[in-house]
């Protein structure tokens, strides 16, 4: 029930395309979906992140799309550019006691990677 | 702000010794977490820790344990060291007033 499944293991876009990554969960007290971009030799970096009380969050290229009903959500990266290879990861997770985001439930990454 | 610093950055480590890691947070951040990344496993909840307490622990061994001191720094130790502990260690922090987790760049761990 802690899982977060996530696919495509690996995409490969070409320049100008959109990148469509998709993650979906079992449990129903998750209640903060964050991504995360992973570059070789970095720490997972905070890119987007939704409350399920919203069916759509966009930051510039990013969105995220949730589906409450079905459990599942996705990341779509608009006019994917070379520098947006990376590895990324869906996460999710509840708050104990509203004070800090608990435990991280990750997904098991998908490696992007856009040609020029 | 500086971020969260994770030191050091790369361990090579001889079976069945102990290590320990350190992760000092982003001023202000009381709640720190560490996570284990393997290529096989994917990343990992070992545990986290709230102003000096361990509020959630992952399902690992009893050779990993951790603390956090009255500074939020944190430590994590991992004792009789196995290959299998080969990986990359990865601290985050966070504080109720942010949203989400900032992560550090880990301490890789090679046991040989």
């Amino acid at each position: 029930q802690q899982q977060v499944k996530q696919s495509p293991q690996s995409l490969i876009v070409q320049k100008g395309g959109i990148s469509i990554i998709n993650c979906a969960y079992e449990n129903t007290a998750f209640d903060y979906f964050p991504w995360y971009q992973q570059f070789p030799g970095k720490g997972p970096a905070l890119l987007i992140a939704i409350r399920p009380d919203v069916s759509e969050k966009k930051e510039g290229r990013f969105t995220i799309s949730f589906n409450k009903s079905a459990k599942q959500f996705s990341l779509h990266i608009m006019d994917s550019q070379p520098g947006d290879s990376a590895t990324y990861f869906c996460a999710a997770t509840s708050r104990p006691g509203g004070t800090s985001y608990g435990k991280l439930t990750f997904g098991q990454g998908t490696i992007l990677t856009v040609h020029p | 702000k500086a971020g969260v610093t994770q030191t050091p950055r790369y361990l090579i480590k001889t079976r069945g010794q102990q290590v320990t890691l350190s992760c000092s947070p982003i001023s202000g951040h009381r709640s720190v977490s560490w996570y284990q990344q393997t290529p096989g496993q994917g990343l990992q909840f070992l545990f986290e820790y709230f102003s000096e307490t361990q509020r959630n622990k992952g399902n690992f061994p009893g050779r990993f344990s951790g603390r956090q001191f009255s500074n939020s720094r944190s430590e994590m130790n991992v004792s009789t060291l196995e290959l299998g502990d080969s990986a990359l260690y990865l601290c985050a922090s966070s504080s109720p007033s942010e949203h989400g987790y900032t992560f550090g760049s880990g301490t890789r761990l090679t046991v040989v």
